[in-house]
């Protein structure tokens, strides 16, 4: 099946700095979505990407649906605290169906 | 973006019994579906909850062992049964808005099984 990677898979930065994480398949994705996941919660959409080229911000989030449709990437902008979590990609299988998952991103903010 | 409350949020479960876990949302969806999530993974689909037929489950999960209800387009339950350790993990229902476009989860259901 339709696999999506991830890298890296753990980062830990100062805060203030800047992070970009990414998203990669081997098959084509037709949507891009970038959830966050804090400890114990359910994860919680932040980007959905719908068209290859796109660029979305949201604060101080960005992310880019490749122009393959085999990757995207999401950045965020000096980084705070409350930005440490589980990073997650995600997209619908070939039939529209599933959504597929990547492993995640472990972010930490040290202070 | 609809809201998901599911319940309970996390309990401690015995060995060999049984929980079934509740998800309500606040408005009519088409599609809703049960993930797991075990320690330190990303999430895995169980099953896609069908309202008024029985759940499709996907390779690895079978109905004795997580029997699905959805009988109405607001509410869905999954029941973990006969739990052993190896079931703790985080059960989370979502739902689709359109077709392959996005998914919203609700807040999760934490199960240690001791």
């Amino acid at each position: 099946g339709q696999q999506l990677n991830q890298s890296p898979q753990s980062m830990f930065i100062q805060e203030g700095e800047d992070v970009s994480m990414n998203c990669t398949s081997s098959s084509i994705f037709n949507t891009w979505l970038w959830y966050k996941q804090d400890p114990g919660e359910g994860p919680v959409l932040l980007i959905a990407l719908y068209k290859a080229g796109e660029l979305t911000s949201n604060g101080r989030l960005t992310a880019q649906f490749g122009i393959t449709r085999k990757d995207s990437f999401l950045n965020i902008s000096a980084s705070i605290p409350s930005d440490v979590g589980i990073y997650f990609c995600a997209g619908p299988d070939n039939y529209g169906q599933n959504f597929v998952f990547g492993p995640g991103t472990r972010l930490s903010v040290l202070p | 973006s609809a809201v998901i409350s599911q319940k309970p949020s996390r309990d401690i479960c015995q060995r060999g019994t049984s929980l079934t876990i509740q998800c309500q949302v606040d408005s009519q969806v088409t599609m809703m579906f049960w993930y797991r999530q075990q320690p330190g993974q990303s999430l895995t689909l169980i099953a896609t909850a069908n309202q008024g037929s029985e759940a499709t489950y996907e390779s690895g999960f079978v109905i004795d062992k997580f029997p699905i209800s959805r009988p109405n387009l607001t509410f869905s339950t999954l029941t973990v049964s006969n739990m052993s350790p190896e079931d703790s993990s985080i059960y989370l229902c979502s739902v689709e808005d359109l077709p392959g476009n996005t998914i919203y989860f609700g807040e999760g259901s934490w199960l240690t099984v001791v």
